[in-house]
């Protein structure tokens, strides 16, 4: 079974530039996490979704960041305009919304450098 | 609130020497679940094991063995025999409820060196 893909694996850009990332979770699943990590700030929860529908986007950092749900098999994560310190590894998980079930699944992340 | 400790930020072994890393929680439900995820150099995050509250039972895969008590709020994991691809960054995460759905509370991670 595929698991979570994600898309571009890594990206170089230029501040000021927007970035575009991108998650397919796994078909089935009906809640979807965006995670950023850098070494200084560890693991940080951006946003997640419960059918397509945003729960908590309390992480979000700034109005620079935005992401969509638009079905079942498809998220993005888009920062405009984009910083260097938004420089990070940025992982997309999906999982099944039940007690018990509530495993997430990672994606291999993307690498985003804004220079 | 709901918060998970990994005290041990690094931890360095010799190949074959056991090695336990530590994870300590609070929560106030009286239903939760506890993970493990191993992060290898390469970057991912993998999966490695789920727990209720409900089950302490001790697990054991492999090399691998996790002790949950409830009484201590404690689910260690230890590594028997380390090798050196065993060296990565483990996270111990709980879930908690929110609208219908369920995310993670994640620990800072633990970073494991096993030298040859």
């Amino acid at each position: 079974d595929a698991g979570v893909i994600q898309s571009p694996r890594h990206e170089v850009t230029e501040m000021g530039q927007e970035v575009t990332l991108r998650c397919k979770p796994i078909s089935g699943h009906n809640s979807l996490f965006w995670y950023r990590q850098t070494m200084m700030r560890g693991l940080e929860l951006l946003i997640y979704f419960n059918n397509n529908v945003p729960i908590d986007d309390s992480g979000m950092p700034e109005d620079r960041f935005s992401a969509k749900m638009p079905n079942a098999s498809f998220s993005t994560l888009k920062i405009q305009p984009s910083e260097p310190r938004d420089s990070a590894v940025y992982f997309c998980a999906s999982s099944w919304a039940a007690r018990g079930e509530e495993t997430q699944y990672f994606g291999p992340g993307t690498r985003l450098l804004v220079l | 609130a709901q918060k998970v400790t990994q005290a041990q930020t690094e931890i360095s072994v010799v190949e074959k020497e056991d090695v336990t890393l530590d994870c300590v929680y609070e929560t106030r439900d009286t239903t939760y679940y506890l993970f493990w995820y191993k992060q290898p150099p390469s970057g991912e995050l993998v999966f490695l094991i789920r727990r209720n509250s409900f089950d302490e039972q001790n697990e054991i895969s492999g090399r691998y063995s996790w002790n949950f008590q409830k009484s201590t709020s404690s689910f260690n994991f230890t590594i028997t025999a380390s090798q050196v691809v065993d060296s990565a960054v483990y996270f111990c995460a709980l879930s908690e409820e929110f609208s219908g759905t369920y995310k993670y509370i994640f620990g800072t991670g633990t970073r494991l060196k096993v030298l040859a």
